[in-house]
């Protein structure tokens, strides 16, 4: 039962562009959603999230974007820089628990 | 800058063999989770503790499973028999508040091969 779906698994993207992360989700009584970023054997470190009264909040670089009609959000990075690579997870969540989507894997190339 | 930390980060048992998985969260923090995450698999929720009792928990989390926070710093997860389907990445996370808009910090994750 995925109720978060992150379809890309994964995105090159160059060096002073903008990366597009996008997920999706099926649950209607999601209220709050994050976007993590992983590297490989650490855990998710948190960057950035978005209660479900909002439509958009900004971090520096980082901007969450939720359109709930649509049950989707999505996550701008820009400009991209070559440590932005890394698996980013997006998350949601209405209570305790936090529900993860696959990831999606990005290439920020020189 | 304050972390969750965990220990081992590496832990090989045998099949039917107890493991207890630690963790040490970030200090002011008030609500602690486990999460596990299966090779090529996404993260899933296990459990969540406040105030020294469950909060939810998942499906996941059957009578194989026990978590407890023994003193004022560590917070732990048992697993009392353990199943090749319990090899896993095991991560703990902390959070200042609970319910919604609660951003959880994780710690770097306890590889477990039960095998």
């Amino acid at each position: 039962d995925q109720q978060v779906k992150q379809n890309s698994p994964s995105l090159s993207v160059q060096e002073g562009r903008i990366s597009i992360l996008n997920c999706d989700y099926t649950n209607s009584m999601f209220d709050y959603f994050l976007w993590y970023k992983k590297y490989p054997a650490e855990g998710p470190t948190f960057l950035i999230s978005i209660s479900s009264i909002k439509d958009k909040n900004e971090d520096g670089r980082f901007t969450v974007f939720l359109n709930k009609s649509a049950k989707h959000l999505s996550l701008h990075i820009v400009p991209s820089q070559p440590g932005d690579s890394a698996v980013y997870f997006c998350a949601a969540g209405s209570g305790y628990a936090l529900n993860f989507g696959k990831g999606t894997s990005l290439l920020v190339t020189p | 800058e304050p972390e969750v930390t965990q220990t081992p980060s590496h832990q090989v048992t045998q099949m039917g063999q107890e493991v207890i998985l630690r963790c040490v969260p970030i200090s002011n923090h008030l609500y602690f989770y486990w999460y596990r995450q299966i090779l090529g698999q996404k993260v899933e929720f296990l459990v969540s503790f406040y105030n020294n009792e469950i909060s939810e928990k998942s499906e996941i989390f059957d009578d194989q499973f026990s978590v407890e926070r023994p003193d004022g710093s560590n917070f732990t997860l048992k697993i009392r028999s353990t199943k090749l389907e319990d090899s896993a990445m095991y991560f703990c996370a902390s959070s200042e508040i609970g319910q919604s808009y609660n951003e959880q910090f994780f710690g770097p994750g306890t590889r477990l091969t039960v095998l």
